[in-house]
């Protein structure tokens, strides 16, 4: 199966800055089949970017997602105080699908 | 829009089955289009697929390796839900429950783009 790891654990930012959160693969993941969610407590994971760079409907246009293989990214422009949360990828080029640990935003 | 609605207890006991149901409004359980996702959340194990269900002619089922000899997912067509069953658990089985959507449509996947409220559901005696 395909190992997603995302580092930092947790990013510490504040309201307005700008957020990187970096994804790498065990493997190549063909078609750029990689999703971003953000999950906040309480709530199940929401998507909000898919294949690798496309935003998901509703999805404010300050997250972009990029990179392609082995190496992906979700940035996020400015900080919004509802930006706050945990973030994950996931790949949906094989089964099973996997996710990476997460990467929790918090408030500086 | 699609709405998904979990039901099932949240507490079972251990070598027991936990049974959980998800309820789909806004699609079709036999949609050609859709799947039909388990996953579960815990600390140790972070997000974990769990199974798959859809319709393409005919039924197909989809296992993770690591429950494939205790899970069966299931369609009720009849109520328009898809089911969880997993069975002889243990505490390593408590976890927060989620049911989700995948969304193939004119040539576009969109990855469990709907997700159920998820479920707590504690193994203990």
């Amino acid at each position: 199966e395909i190992v997603l790891t995302q580092s930092p654990g947790t990013l510490s930012l504040s309201p307005g800055e700008r957020a990187t959160l970096p994804c790498r693969a065990s493997q190549s993941i063909s078609n750029n089949r990689l999703a971003w969610f953000q999950q906040k407590p309480g709530q199940a994971p929401r998507l909000l970017i898919y294949d690798a760079s496309t935003r998901a409907t509703g999805t404010p246009d300050r997250f972009s997602g990029s990179g392609s293989e082995t190496d992906f990214t979700l940035t996020i422009s400015r900080l919004e105080p509802e930006d706050f949360a945990v973030y994950y990828c996931q790949q949906y080029y094989n089964s099973p699908r996997t996710f990476g640990q997460g990467t929790r935003v918090e408030i500086k | 829009q699609v709405q998904l609605q979990q039901s099932g207890p949240g507490l079972v006991k251990p070598s027991q089955t936990l049974s959980l149901t998800c309820a789909i409004s806004g699609d079709s359980v036999s949609s050609i289009s859709s799947a039909w996702d388990w996953f579960r959340q815990s600390p140790s194990r972070g997000l974990e697929w769990l199974g798959r269900t859809y319709y393409r002619s005919k039924w197909y089922h989809e296992y993770a390796v690591s429950v494939e000899s205790r899970i069966t997912v299931n369609p009720d067509t009849s109520k328009n839900q898809f089911s969880l069953q997993l069975n002889s658990v243990t505490p390593e089985d408590t976890a927060v429950y989620f049911c989700a959507r995948d969304n193939c449509a004119t040539g576009v996947c969109y990855p469990n783009d709907s997700w159920g409220q998820g479920t707590l559901v504690t193994v203990s005696s």
